[in-house]
């Protein structure tokens, strides 16, 4: 089954840096990918969606590239400030032609904190 | 809307007894899936329904772990005998529908401490 790779699990940056972590998954059919975001003692947020057929997607703040020939997914945060300090999670969903249903695959997650 | 709610937010029980976890989905979202976030593993999928209907169990470990949903506005995973390598945090998490892409909307989770 599907498997995904996260890195790196801790990372720390100072305010106004940016801040890159890097998902690589292994099946070839995945299609659907997420990145949450996850602040002490609170849900998991969804940062962001992107489909296989996408590249790039911009968000408040972050950037989200796909590498569909590397298998990799990654996610850039521009001028990191301390409110973005959480753990950060990525998540792959494989396309299953016979299923409606497609279980989510998580990262390990990183611990982002960033440094005033 | 209130989000997906999960009760309690924290449990501790005894080795050997058992915990019953609550879910509310979101009103109107059709598929309801749980998922356990440890240290070690990280977090792993355990089980979902759609419409009230299991589906797929098959992250559910065989042994002391049910889920149930008897009906469209709360789920619960019910654990028997429980043991220290079950304290984790359990998150629920509902979408509207059950394709790949569809955002799932997670609870806060129930930090369950088996003693």
């Amino acid at each position: 089954g599907e498997q995904v790779e996260q890195r790196p699990p801790h990372l720390s940056v100072r305010e106004g840096d940016s801040a890159v972590i890097t998902c690589t998954y292994t099946d070839p059919n995945s299609y659907y990918f997420f990145w949450y975001k996850q602040e002490p003692g609170a849900s998991l947020q969804l940062l962001m969606k992107v489909f296989s057929s996408t590249e790039i997607n911009e968000g408040q703040g972050f950037t989200v590239l796909l590498n569909k020939k590397d298998k990799r997914l990654s996610l850039n945060l521009t001028a990191a400030h301390p409110g973005d300090s959480a753990a950060y999670f990525c998540a792959v969903s494989p396309l299953i032609a016979s299923s409606s249903f497609s279980k989510l695959v998580f990262g390990q997650g990183t611990s982002l904190s960033v440094v005033p | 809307n209130a989000g997906v709610i999960q009760t309690p937010r924290h449990k501790v029980t005894g080795k050997g007894q058992e915990a019953t976890l609550w879910c509310e989905p979101i009103s109107g979202h059709s598929a309801v899936f749980w998922y356990r976030q440890t240290i070690v593993q990280g977090l792993e999928f355990l089980t979902y329904f759609r419409n009230q209907a299991p589906i797929d169990d098959s992250g559910m470990p065989k042994e002391r772990f049910s889920a149930q949903m008897p009906n469209q506005s709360h789920s619960t995973l019910k654990i028997q005998s429980t043991q220290p390598q079950d304290s984790a945090v359990y998150l629920c998490a509902s979408s509207l529908g059950d394709w790949g892409g569809a955002e799932q909307f997670f609870g806060p989770g129930t930090r369950l401490t088996v003693l």
